[in-house]
């Protein structure tokens, strides 16, 4: 199974805007609305940040949002603060073989 | 609280096997379909199964095809996975995640803390 393609790694400094890409194929990402993006710190288990695209769940940070066009989803992250250095994963349905497929994963440095 | 408790990850010779146990608590469990996924030390999330609320469809990833077996007992709130002819490159954190369907969820969603699956000789 191919994984979708994030950067290995992206930067900012505080206070700086970010954004996260996850690209995939019209049988995964550009062909459903199924996106979800996942924070995870060091020795912890993934969190949900992002589902459906665009929509936060309960509790998630409104600094956090999620956009797509076209077969590339797109996690943004306003205001970065030194807390939202972690890996950062995407995921998506896919219409193959394979029901789930993630990102190889991006990591965030806050410089 | 919501919470998902994996365990029976151990260090285990090639060619072994396994049972890893996902205990669930604080939500209605048989609303979900169930999900492991695992992560390789240093490296990033890998799906591995799928098993419907019911236990009547389970999917598996072509690595893993054929060896492991995912099942659940929802009158035990609890969720497994038997692994069999274990290979060295099964090694790593295996996470138990829901896919609430009552929501109609394409997402995971809670996780589990992980349990370490470690295949050597």
């Amino acid at each position: 199974q191919s994984a979708l393609t994030q950067p290995a790694s992206v930067s900012g400094s505080p206070g700086q805007s970010i954004t996260i890409s996850c690209t995939g194929t019209s049988s995964d990402v550009g062909g459903y609305n199924y996106v979800s993006w996942y924070q995870q710190h060091p020795g912890k288990a993934p969190k949900l940040m992002i589902y459906e695209v665009s929509n936060r769940p309960s509790g998630v940070s409104n600094r956090f949002s999620g956009s797509k066009s076209g077969n590339t989803a797109s996690l943004t992250i306003s205001g970065l603060q030194a807390e939202d250095e972690a890996d950062y994963y995407c995921s998506s349905y896919t219409s193959s073989s394979t029901l789930g497929v993630f990102g190889g994963g991006t990591k965030l440095t806050v410089l | 609280e919501v919470q998902l408790v994996e365990s029976g990850g151990v260090v285990v010779q090639p060619g072994g096997s396994l049972r890893l146990s996902c205990a669930a608590s604080g939500f209605t469990f048989d609303d979900y379909a169930m999900h492991w996924v695992r992560q390789a030390p240093g490296k990033g999330l890998e799906w591995v199964s799928l098993i419907s609320w019911d236990g009547g469809s389970t999917y598996y990833a072509d690595s893993v095809k054929g060896r492991f077996t995912i099942s659940r007992d929802n009158s035990k709130n609890s969720l497994y996975l038997q692994m069999n002819s274990l290979r060295a490159e099964d090694t790593a954190l295996y996470y138990c995640a829901g896919q609430n369907m009552v929501r109609g969820a394409s997402w995971f969603d809670p996780w589990g803390q992980g349990t370490l699956v470690t295949v050597s000789s």
